[in-house]
């Protein structure tokens, strides 16, 4: 059975302070690792798809890297609208559609 | 306006009442889907369409039914709701090319009594 594990469940930050959210996973073949991230009251918004290790995708102040047992969302100098749930969710060669979603790390950001 | 749109937005029903939700997409996509989202255990699928005429079940389909009404549109029914159905619910879209990156609506709050 596929798994995905996410650590630390919560986050708090000051602005500017860096830092990396984790995501380890157990799945037979690996399709694909996904991040999204949701808002309180919202349905969670794609963010990154990872496919092979050593891939990394970049979009603004976060960094999705990739290697064979994990996965690292790095935030870079955050700001207080980067306060979020970030998800992670994997997906393996057997299934077509069916995502294995983590539980989540609450990030907060304060001045 | 948005892309993925769910209705009811929260809903409060009693144990045994039979209750529908409702998503409609602006985007075009054939693949629509059906989570819950429950405190602790992350989203967990419950039903996924690839189009009108193929539904599939997931994870979590006990207690649950869905109907394909059109490309559009994507309904999940609870016959005799139970307490611990109450949860979030949210529909997602995707389109064949990019199965994963998943377009979510608002969900819907349920909470059975």
């Amino acid at each position: 059975e596929d798994q995905v594990t996410q650590s630390p469940e919560a986050l708090r930050l000051q602005e500017g302070e860096s830092s990396s959210l984790n995501c380890s996973y157990t799945v037979s073949g690996l399709r694909g690792l996904f991040w999204y991230r949701q808002d309180p009251g919202k349905g969670p918004e794609f963010l990154f798809t990872l496919y092979s290790a050593g891939e990394e995708k970049e979009k603004e102040r976060l960094k999705a890297t990739l290697t064979k047992k994990e996965s690292f969302l790095h935030i870079t100098a955050p700001k207080p609208e980067d306060s979020a749930t970030y998800l992670c969710a994997a997906s393996d060669t057997g299934t077509a559609s069916k995502l294995t979603f983590g539980t989540g790390t609450r990030l907060q950001v304060t001045l | 306006d948005a892309d993925v749109t769910q209705t009811p937005r929260n809903r409060i029903t009693k144990t045994g009442k039979r209750i529908m939700l409702e998503c409609s997409q602006t985007k075009g996509h054939d693949r629509m889907y059906w989570y819950r989202q429950d405190p602790g255990l992350g989203l967990r699928l419950i039903y996924y369409s690839f189009d009108v005429k193929d539904i599939n079940k997931g994870e979590i389909s006990d207690g649950y039914s869905v109907s394909r009404q059109a490309q559009a549109k994507f309904s999940l029914s609870l016959e005799s709701a139970i307490p611990n159905q109450t949860a979030l619910y949210f529909c997602a879209t995707s389109d064949r090319d990019s199965l994963h990156e998943q377009y979510f609506g608002p969900g819907t709050r349920l909470t059975v009594t």
